[in-house]
C-alpha cells in the first residue's frame, strides 16, 4: 500500500516548454487533489476531481490543466511553462465525506528557468 | 468563503517545554479541522482532526488540539516538546456542509525545537 505516489520528484523547465505531473493513489479515494506551495504562502489549490469523471478549478487554476485518467490517477499537464510555476507540487486524495482525510504525496520540485 | 489564520511564522521552544501553535479559522456553518505537519523535503502527514464531540482531540507524536468554538480557534499543543517535533505545521478547515471538498490551509508555522 504506497499511498499517494507522485511522479517525477524533480524537474527543470525551460520557459515555454510542456510537462506532465503524474499522481496516483491505491487507497481507492474518489476525490483527487492539485496543491502548489509556495514560501509564505501555504498550499493553493490549482484543480481538483471530486469524483471520477469531473474535475473543477481551484484557487489559482491558471496555466494549468487536469486529467482524471480513472479512479486512481489524476495528472496535471503545464502546457507553455512560465518562471512564475516554480513551485513544490503536491497530489492529495480522500474519499468522498467532507469529514475524510486528505492524504498527501511526497511532492514534486518543479524549477522553469 | 473559508479561511485559515496562523499568526506566528515562527515558534520557538526548549525541549522538553509545552509548545502551542495557533490556528483561528472562519467558515460558513460548523467547521471541520484538521492539522498537518511536514517535514524538510516530505510531504504533508495527517496528525489530527475535528469533526465533532469532545472538544479536546488527540493525534499522531503525542500532539492534541483544542476547538474553541467561542474564539473560533483550534489550536495545536504538545505538553513536552522534543527536538524530532520541529518542522513545518499547517492547520486547515472546510465546513461540515456542502458539496464541495475543498480544504483551506493557513499559511504554515514553523516550529523550532531546541535542546
Amino acid at each position: 500500500n504506497a499511498g499517494v505516489t507522485q511522479t517525477p520528484k524533480f524537474q527543470v523547465l525551460k520557459t515555454g516548454q510542456s510537462m506532465t505531473l503524474q499522481c496516483a493513489q491505491d487507497m481507492n479515494h474518489n476525490s483527487m487533489y492539485w496543491y502548489r506551495q509556495d514560501p509564505g504562502m501555504g498550499l493553493r489549490l490549482i484543480y481538483y476531481s471530486a469524483s471520477e469523471g469531473t474535475t473543477d478549478k481551484g484557487e489559482v487554476p491558471n496555466g494549468y490543466n487536469v486529467s482524471r485518467l480513472n479512479k486512481r490517477e489524476f495528472s496535471l499537464r503545464l502546457e507553455s511553462a512560465a518562471p512564475s510555476q516554480t513551485s513544490v507540487y503536491f497530489c492529495a486524495s480522500q474519499n468522498r465525506g467532507l469529514a475524510d482525510t486528505q492524504y498527501f504525496g511526497p511532492g514534486t520540485r518543479l524549477t522553469v528557468l | 468563503a473559508q479561511s485559515v489564520a496562523q499568526p506566528e511564522d515562527q515558534v520557538n521552544v526548549a525541549e522538553g517545554n509545552p509548545l502551542t501553535v495557533k490556528c483561528t479559522y472562519s467558515v460558513s456553518g460548523n467547521p471541520y479541522l484538521f492539522w498537518y505537519v511536514q517535514y524538510p523535503n516530505r510531504g504533508l502527514q495527517f496528525l489530527l482532526k475535528y469533526i465533532t464531540g469532545d472538544n479536546l482531540v488527540k493525534g499522531s507524536y503525542g500532539f492534541e488540539a483544542e476547538f474553541n468554538k467561542s474564539q473560533t480557534s483550534f489550536h495545536l499543543k504538545k505538553p513536552s516538546a522534543l527536538v524530532s517535533d520541529s518542522a513545518l505545521y499547517f492547520c486547515a478547515v472546510r465546513p461540515d456542509t456542502g458539496t464541495a471538498s475543498k480544504l483551506t490551509f493557513g499559511t504554515g508555522t514553523r516550529l523550532q525545537v531546541t535542546l
